[in-house]
């Protein structure tokens, strides 16, 4: 019973580096999302998907991508890795996208 | 001005008082509501979901909409130790985008 696991649980970067922080869901959810949490900010939507092949923006998008190739798997690529994308980013999931959401426990992403 | 706002806090409370918790929103569209619970360094866990208006009551929980206001509130009972941590808003209006509170910090003082 893992609901929505996310990989890796801490990762420092170097500005400039990429990388990709992966997201599973085993609920067979239609709707993924990912957010960044920062302090003061609360949690913010960066990218979306409400089905395999489907993807959109959410709030903060710039910097990220996103792909649905799969209705298990949405991972979040950071292209260019900077300073102000360090951050605690959260994988969601649901079974419609006006439900509410299953949480993985986080990512905290330090970038250098 | 944000879609959602929420005092963040801190509130501390002796074991057993009544919590109530708030947020104030902008957007009239917004149709769907949710309160998060998150504990350090966790992903935040659903606690309350209502459609549209009114009250919703699940144990020690009670759930409150008020849209002419532009007004939720989240009531813990008989608050426990266990519930100190960060609560959430978030509501909706398409369904496809949430948008969240900054969150209130609860410390429920045995």
């Amino acid at each position: 019973n893992a609901g929505v696991t996310q990989t890796p649980k801490f990762q420092v970067l170097k500005t400039g580096q990429s990388m990709t922080l992966q997201c599973a869901q085993d609920m067979n959810h239609e709707y993924m999302s990912w957010y960044r949490q920062d302090p003061g900010m609360g949690l913010r939507l960066i990218h979306y998907s409400v089905g395999a092949g489907i993807t959109d923006q959410g709030e903060v998008p710039n910097g990220y991508n996103v792909s649905r190739s799969t209705t298990e798997d949405f991972p979040l690529r950071l292209l260019s890795a900077a300073p102000s994308q360090t951050s605690v980013y959260f994988c969601a999931s649901s079974y419609q996208p006006n439900q509410p959401q299953h949480f993985g426990d986080g990512t905290r992403l330090s970038i250098l | 001005q944000k879609e959602v706002e929420q005092d963040p806090g801190p509130l501390s409370v002796p074991e057993g008082a009544i919590v109530s918790l708030n947020c104030t929103y902008s957007n009239s569209a917004f149709q769907y509501f949710m309160w998060y619970r998150q504990y350090s360094r966790k992903g935040p866990e659903l606690l309350m979901y209502t459609y549209s208006s009114g009250n919703k009551e699940d144990g020690r929980f009670t759930a409150q909409v008020d849209k002419s206001s532009k007004y939720i509130s989240l009531f813990i009972r008989d608050s426990q130790p266990s519930d100190s941590a960060t609560y959430l808003c978030a509501m909706s209006f398409t369904g496809n985008q949430f948008y969240f509170g900054t969150g209130t910090s609860l410390t429920v003082i045995p």
